[in-house]
């Protein structure tokens, strides 16, 4: 099974800085790699797919890139908003895995 | 609008059997793949399984398969959870969601169905 390690688990930041979450594949899996992010008692919603598009309708602040098997997703600017777990997601192969998550808080 | 509306949850000894269904609305849901994925109390997201617009794909998560089988009918726009020798550690909210197609992202949820198994 494909393993998804997703750094850091949790991270405070201040309104308007940028944010970087990181999911690292341990094989292979292309551009199979989405993003969700998940709010306070909330269904997931899609931000990020194939590794780089923006979701329709999701703020052009958020942003997906991939170097190798590391994929990350970027926030410039945070808003109050986008408090939440962030999740990866990689629909290469099944067992589709998710990272563990990353809880973002706002300082 | 796309919207997934699951029911079926509740509460349910071990060992005992419980049918999730998903109804599908605002698309055609013949053309798309579709999902079970489950989040245990205060915990991460697991998949579940997965089925495609025609059934011909279908693919479980080791912790699940041989217990669940997930289904359609596509004429009735549903997608269907059946579980069995239900377990503790089954007790999750349980979201269906949306794919263009098998091993592909999901780009709807639901809003997801509690699953409580206990004494």
């Amino acid at each position: 099974d494909i393993q998804m390690t997703q750094s850091p688990a949790s991270l405070s930041a201040s309104l308007e800085e940028i944010v970087t979450i990181t999911c690292q594949a341990s094989q292979d899996i292309g551009n199979y790699l989405s993003w969700y992010q998940q709010k306070l008692g909330k269904s997931p919603q899609l931000l990020i797919h194939s590794a780089t598009s923006l979701a329709d309708g999701v703020p052009s602040r958020f942003s997906g890139s991939r170097s190798g098997t590391q994929y990350s997703l970027k926030i410039n600017r945070l808003q109050v908003e986008d408090t939440g777990i962030y999740y990866c997601l990689q629909h290469y192969s099944a067992p589709y895995t998710f990272g563990a998550g990353t809880k973002l808080e706002l300082k | 609008e796309v919207q997934l509306v699951e029911s079926g949850g509740g509460l349910v000894q071990p060992g005992r059997s419980l049918k999730l269904s998903c109804l599908a609305s605002g698309f055609t849901f013949s053309n798309y793949g579709m999902n079970w994925i489950r989040q245990a109390p205060g915990k991460g997201l697991e998949w579940v399984a997965s089925i495609s617009s025609s059934s011909s794909y279908i693919y479980y998560a080791d912790t699940v398969k041989g217990r669940f089988t997930i289904s359609r009918d596509n004429a009735k726009n549903t997608l269907y959870l059946q579980m069995t020798s239900l377990r503790s550690e089954d007790t999750a909210l349980y979201y269906c969601a949306r794919a263009r197609r098998p091993l592909d992202y999901f780009d709807y949820w639901g809003q997801g169905v509690m699953v409580t198994v206990s004494s």
